[in-house]
């Protein structure tokens, strides 16, 4: 079946602008996470959805970042007046939640670029 | 302040002989582990895991060492193969709750011929 698709793949902005960031996980996945990626580092826990709202957000760098899961599938990654520490790859991933199985798959990434 | 180390940024291995990969954390609540494989511009793919009852877990070519007393796990790969080149991450978390994954800074493993 289908995995975690996210889109764009790439997306260069200038310092200062809004972006946003769409995740569609895998059908029937409840659990959804953002995780930021920098040059070197291991993903970095940003924010955690059970279904249409944010269990966690304790990962969430600043009040410039925000998400939301509205109806519980895709989940949008809004980031206001973008710096350019921010550019990183943005991974989302989902998990079916409720199973014995806690593995996450993750999707292939935004690449952000902040100018 | 890192709670799963990786303290080996690369390694080189021949084709055909064992591949170890090393993980220490600092968190002794972590009651789960995971490794993922990544390639570029992938996202990382879940490898295998252990949770903290088990000392080994073994799944095709690849084994999972768990040792609690010293909080250090370790990814053996045998034999290794050209396929096995990525970025591995080790990562920690909490069983029975839906949580974040806490990941090292991985291990870039190239696989010589």
């Amino acid at each position: 079946g289908a995995g975690v698709s996210q889109t764009p793949s790439n997306k260069v902005t200038e310092k200062g602008k809004y972006v946003e960031l769409r995740c569609d996980p895998i059908s029937g996945h409840t659990a959804l996470y953002w995780y930021r990626q920098s040059l070197g580092q291991g993903p970095e826990f940003l924010i955690y959805f059970q279904g249409t709202g944010a269990a966690d957000d304790s990962g969430l760098p600043n009040d410039r970042f925000f998400a939301v899961r509205p109806e519980g599938s895709v989940s949008t990654l809004k980031i206001q007046r973008t710096e350019r520490g921010d550019s990183a790859v943005y991974l989302c991933a989902s998990s079916p939640s409720g199973t014995s199985s806690y593995e996450q798959y993750f999707g292939p990434g935004t690449r952000l670029t902040v100018t | 302040d890192q709670q799963v180390k990786q303290n080996s940024p690369s390694l080189s291995v021949q084709e055909g002989r064992i591949s170890i990969l090393n993980c220490d954390y600092t968190n002794s609540m972590f009651d789960y582990f995971l490794w993922y494989k990544k390639y570029p511009a992938e996202g990382p793919t879940f490898l295998i895991s252990i949770s903290s009852i088990k000392d080994k877990n073994e799944d095709g070519r690849f084994t999972v060492f768990l040792n609690k007393s010293a909080k250090h796990l370790s990814l053996h790969i045998v034999p290794s193969q050209p396929g096995d080149s990525a970025v591995y991450f080790c990562a920690a978390s909490f069983m029975n709750r839906d949580d974040k994954i806490i990941f090292g800074k991985g291990t870039r493993l190239h696989i010589l011929p």
